[in-house]
């Protein structure tokens, strides 16, 4: 089962940052917090990775609460195209331990 | 960039029959994994598969279902006898051998079942 929290559907302006909360309050030491999109039916789509340092790439910022219990993905301008659902995913340090996945928010990115 | 390609991207069946899909992973990843999404369900994880061999499979991955790297390049899943329920889309994904490495998958194929 998901070890993560997240609410089911959020709606953001076209334009406006999304900021997507995760709750993950029985993270352990070595596990890591993923985030992934799946638009539609397609592939499920990394976004971003985080242990407990704050990231940033060229998609998303993820910021770390300092106990981890808790994230917060945050799209900076939101466009149509980030329309998706957005799994919040904790998982060991391991090279092939799998995702599991729970059910998302569904963003709505409203113009 | 490069990505994990899956073929066929529909593939339709009637019950009882094989079906193999096949993924063509990133060509420097090590681990390669199965996952399936009915429609309007989870991600539901099948099966992993490192040095030729599965590493770890769900409760859904029985004795229906066989995966194999015949080649350097290629991973299937094989579906020996379908079922209506067998109906679903299929994703492969695969990742590298750093410990932190995220999975990247394909696009799926999406298998129906008559």
């Amino acid at each position: 089962d998901a070890k993560t929290t997240q609410p089911t559907s959020m709606d953001c302006a076209e334009g406006r940052a999304a900021n997507l909360p995760c709750n993950h309050s029985t993270i352990s030491g070595n596990e890591y917090v993923y985030w992934y999109r799946q638009i539609h039916s397609q592939g499920p789509q990394y976004i971003i990775h985080g242990l407990k340092n704050n990231e940033t790439n060229e998609m998303a910022s993820l910021i770390i609460t300092e106990d981890r219990k808790s994230s917060t993905l945050i799209l900076p301008h939101a466009t149509l195209r980030d329309t998706a659902v957005y799994y919040c995913i904790v998982r060991p340090l391991s090279g092939n331990t799998p995702l599991v996945f729970g059910k998302g928010t569904r963003l709505s990115v409203i113009a | 960039e490069p990505e994990v390609t899956q073929t066929p991207s529909h593939q339709v069946t009637q019950m009882g029959q094989e079906v193999i899909l096949r993924c063509v992973p990133i060509s420097n990843h090590l681990y390669f994994y199965w996952y399936r999404q009915i429609l309007g369900q989870k991600v539901e994880f099948l099966v992993s598969f490192y040095n030729n061999e599965i590493s770890e499979k769900s409760e859904i991955f029985d004795d229906q279902f066989s995966v194999e790297r015949p080649d350097g390049s290629n991973f299937t899943l094989k579906i020996r006898s379908t079922k209506l329920e067998d109906s679903a889309m299929y994703f492969c994904a695969s990742n590298g051998d750093r410990s932190n490495s995220p999975l990247h998958f394909g696009n799926g194929t999406r298998l129906t079942v008559t």
